[in-house]
């Protein structure tokens, strides 16, 4: 079965700063998408970046960033300049091509220190 | 417009009741899921109906029935409510299907508390 994890249940970076999230997961599949989630406190997930595993360039979306390492099967997050509003619950999301079940890592805690 | 929104955003209710939560998308997908997030918060899907079909039926108590009666709308009946039933519950939609890199577009959240 397909897994997905989170290490690190809660960080810290001061605003302005860069900061990488870990994720790892685990599949024999070789086709699928790897998606980075934000909750912030007002409870909506909001789609923060995803990665097509065919795909070797990493995806990027303004200070968002991944680093997708298909081999050791590691999908990073990287927040450059990290702003107050960046504080939120970061969830890491893998979906096989063949189905369309998403599953979900536990997630991160990311607090933004002024 | 809301893309995807459920209804009622808050339920407060005693144990064994019964109570229904509803969903609805706009964004024309095709594939449409129930999520609980725990106190840890930690996701885990339910169900997912694909026009109208239910193709995901994970582990989940009996009294947990989920219905569709169109592509754009899946609601979620819990019968006999149990305190650990206390959850949020996400609806979400996506395209679906292979051609689609299946992100998923979520609602508000229902926080159901049960006492």
């Amino acid at each position: 079965a397909q897994t997905v994890t989170q290490s690190q249940p809660e960080m810290s970076v001061q605003e302005a700063e860069t900061v990488t999230l870990s994720c790892t997961y685990d599949t024999s599949e070789s086709d699928y998408y790897l998606f980075w989630y934000k909750q912030p406190p007002s409870r909506q997930m909001i789609l923060v970046i995803r990665q097509e595993a065919y795909k070797q360039q990493n995806a990027t979306e303004n200070r968002f960033s991944v680093n997708f390492q298909k081999a050791a099967k590691s999908f990073s997050l990287k927040i450059s300049d990290s702003q107050l509003g960046d504080a939120a619950m970061y969830f890491c999301a893998y979906r096989m091509n063949r189905d369309d079940k998403i599953i979900f890592g536990k997630g991160t805690r990311l607090h933004i220190l002024p | 417009d809301t893309a995807v929104s459920q209804t009622p955003k808050y339920l407060v209710t005693q144990m064994g009741n019964d109570k229904s939560i509803k969903c609805e998308q706009n964004l024309g997908h095709d594939t449409m899921y129930w999520y609980k997030q725990d106190s840890k918060k930690f996701l885990k899907i339910m169900f997912s109906y694909n026009n109208k079909e239910l193709i995901i039926n994970e582990t989940v108590p009996n009294r947990f029935s989920p219905k569709s009666p169109d592509k754009a709308h899946l609601n979620l009946h819990i019968n006999s409510l149990e305190l650990g039933d206390s959850a949020v519950y996400f609806c979400a939609s996506s395209l679906g299907g292979r051609q689609n890199t299946g992100e998923l577009f979520f609602g508000e959240g229902s926080r159901l508390t049960v006492l």
